[in-house]
């Protein structure tokens, strides 16, 4: 239980188009959820924290109008990069909060999505 | 701000040896959570550990087994008997208790040695 898929697992755009990951709780509804951005060899920053019928909270640094976050239900959100570049290039991955809704529950990840900007 | 300090970029360990991963985080909080995260080659995160800053008790799951020392706000992971399904990345991350927004570590990876 408490699979959370992410789609799609990699995509290559070019630059200066958008694209779409969607977040998706398979089996359970997530009010919150969580988008992660990863360099090579780096750690999880957290770029965004989504919440079910409101607007995203962006992390200090994030671009709000080019990492626009979606969360219309409580099983998908999705992240639509804007006018992509090169420097988006990187590993985005969701995470979604548990279904028990008990705090110290540990989040659900997405398999991840690879982006490339030619 | 918390932070979350893994000192360790790389560290080997022989099969079936045991290996202890370091963590120290900064947190002005008393309660908290504390995580251990294991990412393959796959990229999946993988929930290891999880410790509950009130609880005393070193968690512990199978193999894996943590020293936390709230105090000193250490919080190491040990694994014995090391496998080869064991070699990944291993991220440390906190949460505030009240909230799922995790702080990870820079991540220590892991090579287990046949």
């Amino acid at each position: 239980g408490a699979v959370v898929s992410q789609h799609p697992s990699w995509v290559i755009c070019k630059s200066g188009t958008s694209v779409k990951i969607e977040c998706r709780s398979l089996d359970f509804q997530a009010t919150t959820m969580f988008w992660y951005r990863q360099f090579p060899k780096q750690s999880l920053m957290l770029m965004a924290t989504s919440n079910e019928g409101s607007k995203a909270t962006y992390e200090q640094g994030v671009e709000k109008d080019k990492f626009l976050i979606n969360h219309a239900s409580l099983t998908l959100s999705t992240l639509t990069v804007t006018s992509a570049h090169p420097e988006d290039s990187s590993f985005y991955i969701c995470s979604a909060s548990p279904p028990t809704g008990r705090m110290g529950s540990p989040l659900h990840f997405g398999n991840g999505t690879r982006l490339t900007v030619t | 701000a918390q932070t979350v300090t893994q000192s360790q970029p790389e560290m080997s360990v022989q099969e079936a040896e045991t290996v202890t991963l370091s963590c120290t985080y900064d947190t002005s909080e008393s309660d908290y959570y504390l995580f251990w995260y294991k990412q393959p080659p796959s990229r999946q995160m993988i929930l290891v550990i999880r410790q509950e800053a009130y609880k005393q008790q070193n968690a512990t799951e199978n193999r894996f087994s943590v020293n936390f020392q709230k105090a000193a706000k250490s919080f190491s992971l040990k694994i014995s008997d090391s496998q080869l399904g064991d070699a990944a990345m291993y991220f440390c991350a906190y949460s505030k208790s009240g909230t799922y927004k995790y702080i990870f570590g820079t991540g220590t990876r892991l090579k287990v040695l046949a």
